[in-house]
């Protein structure tokens, strides 16, 4: 089976700006999940989507916001990009079965100036 | 609140040799899994172990192995015969059971090794 993927790679914005950042689960998963990860702050969950519904959400503002659709491809967003958004947005999907363990994409590193 | 803790930075291993990260977690939970990621420079997280709570029987995954001390909440990973590849920073991670896609990451092992 093929892996996650992510895309873009890499990216850089203006502040000011929005993004948005793609994820294709591994074939067969349906849930998706979106972390953040910065040096100071280490990895830090954003949300989780499942079957196109956020069932969970983690501590970030609402400028932070994600979709599912209905192939369990997922998009997360950034509105109003600012200088601490700069970070690497990991996606992982999960079977969602007894193990509850979840499969890393890539990446993407966004880069705000 | 639960949390994970690696208590180690940094640590460094001589190729061929067996290195112990370690990992505390907090919870009152009852039903968990425990996770170990590795994380290569520049490259992509990858599963390395898991272990369900409910098992007393430690994990083992080739040369990676777990010991998993439920009432003192510890979850350390051993590496026997180190390999150059095995460098890498080392996550361990937490998810409680009817948790949706929450995993509680550790802040990480940055794991070296000497040729």
């Amino acid at each position: 089976k093929a892996g996650v993927t992510q895309t873009p790679r890499y990216l850089i914005k203006t502040r000011g700006q929005q993004v948005t950042l793609s994820c294709s689960p591994i074939s067969g998963h349906r849930s998706v999940s979106w972390y953040q990860q910065t040096p100071g702050q280490g990895l830090q969950f954003l949300f989780e989507y499942f079957s196109e519904t956020q069932r969970n959400k983690g501590n970030f503002p609402g400028r932070f916001s994600g979709r599912q659709f209905s192939n369990s491809r997922s998009e997360m967003n950034v509105s109003t990009l600012e200088l601490g958004d700069s970070a690497l947005y990991l996606c992982a999907s999960s079977f969602y079965g007894s193990s509850y363990e979840q499969y890393f994409g890539p990446g993407t590193r966004l880069t705000v100036t | 609140a639960q949390t994970v803790t690696q208590s180690q930075p940094e640590m460094s291993v001589q190729e061929a040799e067996t290195v112990t990260l370690s990992c505390t977690y907090d919870t009152s939970e009852s039903d968990y899994y425990l996770f170990w990621y590795k994380q290569p420079p520049s490259r992509q997280m990858i599963l390395v172990i898991r272990q369900e709570a409910y098992k007393q029987q430690n994990a083992t995954e080739n040369r990676f192995s777990v010991n998993f001390q439920k009432a003192a909440k510890s979850f350390s990973l051993k590496i026997s015969d180190s390999q150059l590849g095995d460098a890498a920073m080392y996550f361990c991670a937490y998810i409680y059971g009817g948790s949706q896609g929450n995993l509680i990451f550790g802040k990480g092992t940055k794991l070296s090794v000497k040729p």
